[in-house]
């Protein structure tokens, strides 16, 4: 089974700051990963598939890279509506990581 | 615009069988696959299996003694069985649509190529307890 991991667990920031998460699976996956975004009490929301592509209608702000066994979710300019918990998700397996907590600084 | 929506019991006894069923509307259940995953109060989420519309199923290793996903394509609805629950089963229950590309082989395993589950339903909580 491939595990995944997320780094940090939690990240404080201000609007405006570059962020960056991190994702490493036990093996390599090539490029066969998702992130998504979950605010409280809602259903997660695609923004980033096959490592690189960002998903139709999601802001440019949002980057995905990295293959094999590591990845990079960034964010180049934080706004008030990113404040949220991201997580990737490998697709070999199926398996998600722990997930990131971004919140204010 | 596809829109997906569990339907269920909230409540469940220990040992019994929690059943759900996700209706898909605004588009046709065919030619996707469709996939439920769950998140326990305050963790984060697991991928419970998937099923694509001919029927063809991979549930995530840790349930699949217990799970059941089937389709039913002239209701355009997708379902999920979990038999003997316990308190740990007790989770929002999405289900939600897979986006597929071409398939490939790798390690000398071979994989539908899925890549990223696009639309989603609201959620729906189930507690299971006496």
């Amino acid at each position: 089974d491939i595990q995944m991991t997320q780094s940090p667990s939690t990240l404080s920031a201000s609007v405006g700051d570059r962020v960056t998460i991190t994702c490493r699976a036990s093996q390599s996956i090539s490029s066969w990963l998702a992130w998504y975004q979950q605010k409280p009490g809602k259903a997660p929301k695609l923004l980033i598939y096959k490592a690189s592509s960002l998903e139709s209608g999601v802001p440019s702000r949002f980057s995905g890279s990295g293959s094999g066994t590591e990845f990079t979710l960034t964010i180049s300019s934080l706004q008030p509506d990113d404040f949220a918990t991201y997580y990737c998700q490998q697709y070999n397996s199926y398996s998600f990581g722990p997930g990131t907590k971004v919140d204010i600084k | 615009q596809v829109q997906l929506q569990e339907s269920g019991p909230g409540l469940v006894k220990p040992s019994e069988t929690l059943s759900l069923t996700c209706t898909v509307s605004g588009g046709s259940i065919s030619s996707y696959y469709w996939s439920w995953i769950r998140q326990p109060p305050g963790k984060g989420l697991e991928w419970i299996g998937y099923i694509y519309y001919s029927g063809s199923t991979n549930y995530n290793p840790s349930l699949k003694s217990r799970v059941t996903i089937s389709v039913d394509t002239s209701k355009n609805q997708f379902s999920l069985k979990l038999s003997s629950v316990t308190a740990a089963d007790t989770a929002v229950y999405y289900c939600a649509r897979v986006r597929s590309s071409q398939g490939y082989c790798s390690g000398g395993s071979c994989y539908p190529g899925l890549y990223g589950m696009d639309v989603w339903g609201q959620g729906t909580t189930v507690t299971v307890s006496s």
